[in-house]
């Protein structure tokens, strides 16, 4: 079946570091990937998605590349601010019409300032 | 557009009593998914609806767990007799429910179940 892993947390960094979250997956056929972001008393919300190999998603200075080789969806940011304090969570859809989501298990990132 | 509404947003109750939770997906959204999450965990599908009807379910979701979604506008979400395994969140998402596979997921804030 599909599953996603992510690296183990918690994550704290001081503002302004860089910022990567592992994120490897197995799947059958060619899923959609997605990172979803829950920022404190918040529902989660879509951060970027990506739907083919090589694409790159990108939003609010967050980056990440589909790379089918390796199969990762690594989430990266060049200068992380105390606001991006959340629990980040990576995704895949399988192929099909239902957009069913299958999540990891989430990692929370602490920015201090 | 209000979002995803889910009700109550916490529920406490005795081992063994029946809970119903409610969701309101945003208006047009064709597609309703129900989620559960527990501590240190991501979320876990249990279910989803195109319309009215009710097109997948997971095996997670046991007898006691029962889903509709009566005019495909709201859905509840019913656990009978309740089990303290069963404390968890439930969350509640719907989309556009359009052909396109990686159509966005728009989610609720969930309904915190503490069972005792």
């Amino acid at each position: 079946g599909n599953s996603v892993t992510q690296m183990e947390g918690p994550v704290t960094l001081s503002e302004e570091a860089f910022l990567t979250i592992n994120c490897t997956y197995t799947a059958t056929g060619y899923p959609s990937l997605f990172w979803y972001v829950q920022y404190p008393g918040e529902g989660l919300q879509l951060l970027l998605k990506a739907t083919k190999a090589d694409d790159k998603g990108s939003n609010k200075g967050f980056e990440a590349t589909y790379r089918k080789e390796t199969t990762s969806f690594h989430l990266e940011k060049g200068s992380v601010q105390v606001s991006d304090s959340a629990v980040y969570f990576c995704a895949l859809s399988e192929w099909g019409a239902n957009s069913k989501l299958t999540f990891g298990k989430g990692i929370t990132l602490s920015v201090r300032p | 557009d209000t979002g995803v509404s889910q009700n109550p947003r916490h529920k406490i109750t005795k081992r063994g009593q029946n809970v119903t939770f409610r969701c309101d997906p945003i208006s047009e959204h064709n597609r309703l998914y129900w989620y559960r999450q527990t501590l240190g965990q991501g979320p876990e599908f249990l279910t989803y609806f195109q319309n009215e009807a009710q097109l997948e379910k997971s095996r997670l979701l046991s007898d006691r767990f029962s889903a509709e979604r009566p005019k495909g506008s709201f859905s509840t979400l019913e656990i009978q007799r309740t089990e303290q395994g069963d404390s968890a969140m439930y969350l509640c998402a719907s989309s556009l429910g359009s052909a396109v596979m990686s159509e966005q997921l728009f989610f609720g804030s969930g309904t915190q179940l503490s069972v005792l």
